[in-house]
């Protein structure tokens, strides 16, 4: 599969707790997102990396969030001292270098990781 | 008020009926995206446009890039339709996706 994957696809853990999602893109693209959904809502953009440099932060990143692309390639996404309202499915999307994308901007999504703080 | 305003919310069809969604942006945008989404969380993308129109199988999607507006049709609707379609935006430097909230459609047999 040359998809985008996530692991965990599931994660349940109790508030206070630290979680670490990771993403590993499609293998040519150095273009990655990080979003948001809470249930009933659309995605929100958290943070955008370009090869390994974040580019972009959301507000919505506080500063329990930390996100890395060491390398360039897979990412990962930390929260810190949950709280409940860090429940939300965690999304990741790859895009194709711009010089390959054109003006549009196709992103490709991976499954998700449910995130559950109890 | 939201950047990316969807109608409707919920929309339930006959099998075989036309649906249309909506959307409306108020920002500047590189393209305007169509996606839908599964129960369990996958993203497919099903259209990106910047100007007029587009065709895939039954489904259509159109852009008005004057009025900031853009539908997105289904002729003979089936059950296999069911699931929620959102629109979104890509805005800004990143190009990062601004979403609409999503229509739930169920289409009922």
């Amino acid at each position: 599969d040359t998809g985008v994957s996530q692991n965990p696809r599931h994660k349940i853990t109790k508030r206070g707790q630290n979680v670490t999602f990771r993403c590993d893109p499609i293998s040519e693209h150095n273009r990655l997102y990080w979003y948001r959904q809470t249930l009933g809502q659309g995605p929100e953009f958290l943070t955008y990396f370009q090869n390994e440099a974040q580019l972009e932060k959301s507000r919505l990143l506080s500063d329990r969030f930390s996100a890395e692309r060491p390398k360039g390639s897979f990412s990962t996404l930390e929260i810190q001292r949950t709280e409940q309202g860090d429940s939300a499915m965690y999304l990741c999307a790859s895009s194709p270098p711009f010089r390959l994308a054109g003006v549009y901007n196709e992103q490709f999504f991976g499954p998700g990781t449910r995130l559950t703080v109890l | 008020k939201n950047e990316v305003e969807q109608s409707p919310q919920n929309l339930t069809a006959q099998e075989g009926e036309f649906i249309t969604i909506n959307c409306s942006y108020s920002v500047g945008i590189s393209a305007l995206h169509w996606l839908q989404q599964h129960p369990g969380g996958g993203i497919v993308s099903l259209f990106m446009l910047s100007s007029g129109k587009k065709k895939h199988g039954r489904l259509i999607a159109t852009i008005n890039i004057q009025e900031k507006h853009s539908s997105l049709h289904i002729t003979a609707s089936h059950p296999r339709d069911s699931a929620v379609y959102i629109c979104a935006v890509s805005s800004g430097a990143t190009n990062k996706l601004i979403f609409g909230t999503g229509t739930l459609l169920a289409v009922q047999p």
